[in-house]
């Protein structure tokens, strides 16, 4: 079973820095996945990625396949960017295996 | 579309009770999960669905049973409710497995004394 590993777990920002949340890996997988758990609890898929990187309006997703390890980046961070984001992988078509999560506060 | 939907949103169960949470979904995905996350842990599978009439076993299925009769739907049942079940529970559903966006339900959050 593939174990994923998240760091930080807890994570204070000021409005307006830059933010990086790493998500490591232990066996090859076939696609990673961020998804994002509003204060309310609703999960919300952000980024699926087998390589290189994806973008999305302020939030960067970025993997390496060999050192089997992905950052998610947040640019200009707001506090609406406060949350729990949670990184996940897949090997062939098993089901997905999820870290534990990053709680992120962005402080005004 | 609605998406995902969840009945009901909160229940509390007495141990031993039984109760049936439904997972409905509206975009014909093949795929369904029923998940637990619990505080400290991430999200655990429970049981899946490749398509109407199949199901299979997670990470973590005891205690748990489930039922697939219409691809739109998903069922999850706890035939004698044990305190450790307390948790918040969420559906989700995919077209294609592993390599395709899920989405997830509200949620349901079950307490158990």
């Amino acid at each position: 079973k593939n174990e994923v590993e998240q760091s930080p777990q807890n994570l204070t920002a000021q409005e307006g820095e830059f933010i990086t949340i790493n998500c490591s890996y232990s066996v090859g997988i076939s696609a990673l996945h961020w998804l994002q758990q509003h204060p309310g609890g609703g999960i919300v898929s952000l980024f699926m990625l087998s390589s290189g990187k994806k973008k999305h309006g302020r939030l960067i997703a970025t993997i390496n396949i060999q050192e089997k390890h992905s950052s998610l980046h947040i640019t200009a961070s707001h506090p609406r960017d406060s949350a729990v984001y949670i990184c996940a992988v897949g090997e062939g078509n098993t089901p997905l295996v999820f870290g534990k999560g990053t709680r992120l506060s962005v402080i005004a | 579309n609605a998406g995902v939907t969840q009945t009901p949103k909160f229940r509390v169960l007495k141990t031993g009770q039984s109760m049936t949470l439904l997972c409905a979904q509206d975009m014909n995905h093949e795929y369904m999960y029923w998940y637990r996350q619990d505080p400290g842990m991430g999200l655990r599978l429970i049981h899946y669905s490749v398509g109407e009439g199949t199901t299979a076993k997670g990470e973590v299925p005891d205690g748990y049973n489930v039922s697939r009769l219409k691809k739109q739907n998903f069922l999850l049942g706890l035939e004698s409710a044990a305190p450790s079940q307390t948790s918040v529970y969420f559906c989700a559903s995919s077209y294609f497995g592993t390599p395709d966006t899920q989405y997830f339900g509200p949620g349901t959050r079950l307490t158990v004394l």
